[in-house]
């Protein structure tokens, strides 16, 4: 089955530094991404979106990147701020419905003053 | 503002114990799923529906069932709580399906601790 994985548990930044988290995927029929943001006590909130026919796609202060070829993308967040601070996965969909997508397992950023 | 409520944020059950976890959205979304999120592991999906009456299983619906009775609440079901199901439960709704309007909206969580 799909396995989608985050290179890095734990992503510690300086405020105002732009972050970079990673995410693998193994099943390359896999043609549409999400990033989700999970504050501490809440629930995942989607970030951004893409779809395999796309290799970048920005939304506010954030970026995501696809590279189909190694199976790869990654969400930069642009001028970090404290607010960033959370728990960052991705989720990878390879079709027939809710069973098709497959959650990787997070990365906490962490926001240095 | 689209909202996913989730009744219970924290609650603590004995081993046996008849367990409801209720999930409530506003959005009129068709879809509605119940996931469960262990350290390590990211989420994993326990049951979902299309459609009132309807469930389908997920990747780990044993020691689970659901229910559907209306559209805008799903319920999950602990049949007989065990220790190892201990977890964040997440409830979430969509309004299509994955990859045309896909988008995911999730309750708080609810914190379920078996002892």
């Amino acid at each position: 089955g799909e396995s989608v994985g985050l290179h890095l548990p734990t992503l510690s930044v300086q405020e105002g530094d732009n972050s970079i988290i990673n995410c693998a995927y193994s099943n390359s029929a896999s043609d549409y991404f999400i990033w989700y943001k999970q504050e501490s006590g809440k629930g995942p909130q989607f970030i951004i979106d893409i779809r395999s026919n796309m290799d970048k796609r920005q939304g506010q202060r954030v970026t995501v990147l696809l590279n189909k070829t190694v199976k790869h993308l990654s969400l930069q967040i642009a001028a970090t701020q404290p607010g960033d601070s959370a728990v960052y996965f991705c989720a990878a969909y390879s079709g027939g419905g809710a069973d098709g997508l497959t959650f990787g397992k997070g990365t906490h950023l962490i926001i240095q003053p | 503002d689209v909202k996913v409520t989730q009744s219970s944020r924290y609650l603590v059950k004995r081993t046996g114990e008849k367990v409801f976890l209720e999930c409530v959205q506003d959005m009129d979304h068709e879809n509605m799923f119940w996931y469960r999120q262990d350290p390590g592991l990211g989420l994993r999906l326990i049951y979902f529906s299309y459609d009132v009456k309807m469930k389908e299983k997920g990747d780990i619906p044993e020691g689970y069932s659901v229910s559907r009775e209306k559209k805008e609440r799903f319920s999950l079901i602990l049949e007989s709580a065990s220790t190892n199901q201990t977890s964040m439960y997440l409830c979430a709704s969509s309004l299509g399906q994955f990859g045309e309007a896909g988008e995911l909206f999730f309750g708080e969580g609810s914190r379920l601790t078996v002892l």
